[in-house]
């Protein structure tokens, strides 16, 4: 059974501490999100990959937030310095391209909980 | 992306169909309908997905209007196990920065009961 997985569960940290969050999607996927969910905001985009190729990251805070895929099973965000305001789910998700460059699905792993003191 | 419109919570009895409507008015022609869902402390999960015809699945059937300004989501035999936050998104399914994203509204809060 094919599934999206995130590491760690759950985090625990001290403002201006550093956060490496971790995704593996599922294999043979080549489209990765990140979003992040709040009370308040709901479920928000912030970046996505194709082909391990950053093609969005507009609703990433650029100055604390970096996104990257080192190679084709591990997707990573980062927050430094992290901030109260950041405690969030922040989700990966996976999809496979269609021929038409579109998906038609997308997996979703279990989320990361973080909270920020 | 068009934007949707759902009622913010529902009950429905266990053994019953739900029906969650949605109202999405500025569709565009290229613009799919789909279906999403989120049992609590778990990520969204994929339920159904469809242009103008009706769509059914093992998890749901999707009704679309003609005019495809609304749809309906139908869960044939509710079960404890369906409590969720269900959300309505459309968008195009093509290669473009509109296709690879979901927007997520505040979706519909469903409640089954026993």
């Amino acid at each position: 059974d094919a599934r999206v997985t995130q590491t760690p569960r759950h985090k625990v940290t001290e403002m201006g501490q550093e956060v490496t969050m971790r995704c593996q999607p599922i294999l043979g996927h080549n489209t990765v999100f990140w979003y992040r969910q709040t009370m308040m905001q709901g479920l928000e985009l912030l970046a996505y990959f194709r082909n391990r190729a950053p093609l969005d990251d507009s609703g990433m805070p650029k100055d604390r937030f970096s996104a990257e895929m080192p190679d084709a099973t591990l997707a990573t965000l980062k927050i430094q310095p992290s901030e109260p305001r950041d405690s969030a789910v922040y989700f990966c998700a996976s999809g496979l391209a269609l021929g038409g460059g579109g998906y038609n699905e997308q997996f979703f792993g279990p989320g990361t909980r973080l909270t920020v003191l | 992306d068009a934007k949707t419109t759902q009622p913010p919570s529902m009950d429905c009895a266990e053994g019953r169909a739900a029906n969650l409507p949605c109202n999405h008015s500025t569709i565009s022609g290229n613009e799919y309908v789909y279906w999403y869902r989120q049992i609590h402390s778990q990520g969204p999960q994929y339920i159904i997905h469809g242009l103008k015809n009706n769509e059914t699945n093992e998890m749901a059937s999707l009704i679309i209007t003609e005019d495809r300004k609304s749809s309906t989501l139908i869960l044939p035999h509710a079960t404890l196990r369906d409590t969720a936050v269900y959300y309505c998104i459309v968008r195009f399914r093509m290669n473009n920065n509109a296709g690879n994203m979901l927007t997520f509204g505040g979706g519909t809060r469903l409640m089954v009961k026993p």
